[in-house]
């Protein structure tokens, strides 16, 4: 059974430029959420993907937009970058399943954005 | 505004001893809490849960106490080994509010088991 796996691993950019994280989704679960974790921080929900549709997001700006595909891969992308932006990104993803049930989330190792 | 508050940035304990690592939430919608614990480079990899029905879970070296009234979890590790150290992050949902599970986490508590 294959993890959750992210690319690229580190990602440094210039402010106002524009990133795109990627992230595969572990075999078999069908949502993906995508965090931000700042240095010294927990990690900060950004957004839920369930069936290619956002489902639910954290307070963060438009510019924050994502994508999940039908194999329920998904991209996270950022427009406009700013210094705030430097952080690690994580995915995680579970199996939504019935009612009533809890599934947990499996993250992957993330991804280290520096913005300059 | 912290939802969920670890206090404590760090933690050091002997090997065979316990580790007990804490937790505070504000938010009474919250229903259920989990455990993460995190080495670096890795993401942050599931421990262990607790519905708000329930008061304790266990396993193995693991356990969760969930204290409701006053709004506190906590997590102990028995006995306590020195691959345990990692920074280990509580974290909370609403369940019940359908299939938006967004996790609400603390800052971390970086555990440190010495041999």
């Amino acid at each position: 059974e294959t993890g959750v796996t992210q690319s690229p691993t580190h990602l440094i950019k210039t402010r106002g430029q524009q990133v795109t994280l990627r992230c595969s989704s572990q075999s078999g679960h069908n949502t993906v959420s995508w965090y931000q974790q700042a240095l010294g921080q927990g990690p900060q929900f950004i957004f839920q993907y369930y069936r290619e549709e956002e489902n639910g997001r954290g307070n963060f700006p438009p510019r924050f937009s994502g994508l999940q595909f039908p194999n329920y891969s998904s991209e996270l992308n950022v427009n406009a970058l700013e210094l705030d932006d430097s952080a690690l990104y994580l995915c995680a993803s579970r199996s939504e399943g019935q009612p009533g049930t809890y599934n947990e989330q499996f993250f992957g190792p993330g991804t280290r954005l520096t913005v300059l | 505004d912290q939802q969920v508050k670890q206090n404590s940035p760090s933690l050091s304990v002997q090997e065979g001893r316990i580790s007990i690592l804490n937790c505070d939430y504000t938010n009474s919608m919250f229903d259920y809490f989990l455990w993460y614990k995190k080495y670096p480079a890795e993401g942050p990899t599931f421990l262990i849960s607790i519905s708000s029905i329930k008061d304790k879970n266990e396993d193995g070296r693991f356990t969760v106490f969930l204290n409701k009234s006053a709004k506190h979890l906590s997590l102990h590790i028995v006995p306590s080994q020195p691959g345990d150290s990692a920074v280990y992050f509580c974290a909370a949902s609403v369940r019940s509010g359908g299939s938006n599970y967004k996790l609400t986490f603390g800052k971390g508590t970086l555990l440190t088991v010495n041999p």
